[in-house]
């Protein structure tokens, strides 16, 4: 069965900084990632995603994410924190299935802090 | 293109009341989800249908029914509700690749969501 874990409930950052949020995934057969972002009172909207393509996926607002089969890992990344990123971030998989049976698996969530 | 929208955005019941939450999507999808997302338990996925005239439990599905009334439209139903229920609840559509047994679950596109409230 697929899953998704998330590690770390809450990251905090300082404006400027490296923003890794970590994420690994259980999946049978190669699978679809993604990760959304959540800001206050809204609902989620995609980041990025993998569908088997590059392994090195770019995103919206400069994230960026990395598959690593070996590793089971999907981690996201921004070089510079910016104030604007405070959200919380969400990753997930869809694994392969009947159509019945294929559902995107949410992680718990990340909430990113920024420190001015 | 409005995308997923869902009414009401907000509303407030008493227990035992029953109320009906609406989601249509613009963007031809056969995929639609409830979910619903509490502080520390991130969503948790409530009903969902994988094609219009199918629906399938998800995670939670005691004290919910859902209609798949065509396929823009996938309304969630609260009979009888419960403190227990207050939530935000969110709608969400899809496609889906592939086919068989190979099908893969593609990008979820999310509404703005409903916030109730029980007492």
């Amino acid at each position: 069965a697929q899953s998704v874990t998330q590690l770390g409930s809450h990251v905090s950052v300082s404006e400027g900084a490296l923003v890794l949020l970590r994420c690994n995934y259980s999946s049978s057969v190669p699978p679809y990632l993604f990760w959304y972002v959540q800001y206050p009172n809204q609902g989620l909207q995609l980041l990025l995603k993998y569908t088997s393509a590059a392994t090195l996926v770019k995103g919206i607002n400069g994230f960026e994410a990395e598959f690593k089969k070996s590793e089971t890992s999907f981690h996201l990344t921004k070089p510079s924190a910016h104030m604007s990123d405070a959200a919380e971030y969400f990753c997930a998989v869809s694994d392969q299935g009947y159509s019945s049976a294929s559902k995107i698996i949410f992680g718990s969530g990340t909430r990113l802090s920024i420190r001015p | 293109n409005a995308g997923v929208t869902q009414t009401p955005k907000f509303q407030v019941l008493k227990t035992g009341q029953s109320m009906t939450l609406q989601c249509a999507q613009d963007m031809n999808h056969n995929s639609m989800y409830w979910y619903r997302q509490d502080p520390g338990m991130g969503l948790r996925l409530i009903y969902y249908s994988a094609s219009e005239g199918t629906t399938d439990k998800g995670e939670v599905p005691n004290g919910y029914n859902v209609s798949r009334l065509n396929k823009r439209e996938f309304s969630l139903r609260l009979e009888s509700a419960a403190p227990s229920q207050t939530s935000v609840y969110f709608c969400a559509s899809s496609v889906q690749r592939g086919g068989g047994r190979r099908i893969r679950t593609d990008t979820q596109y999310f509404g703005p969501g409903t916030r109730l409230t029980v007492l």
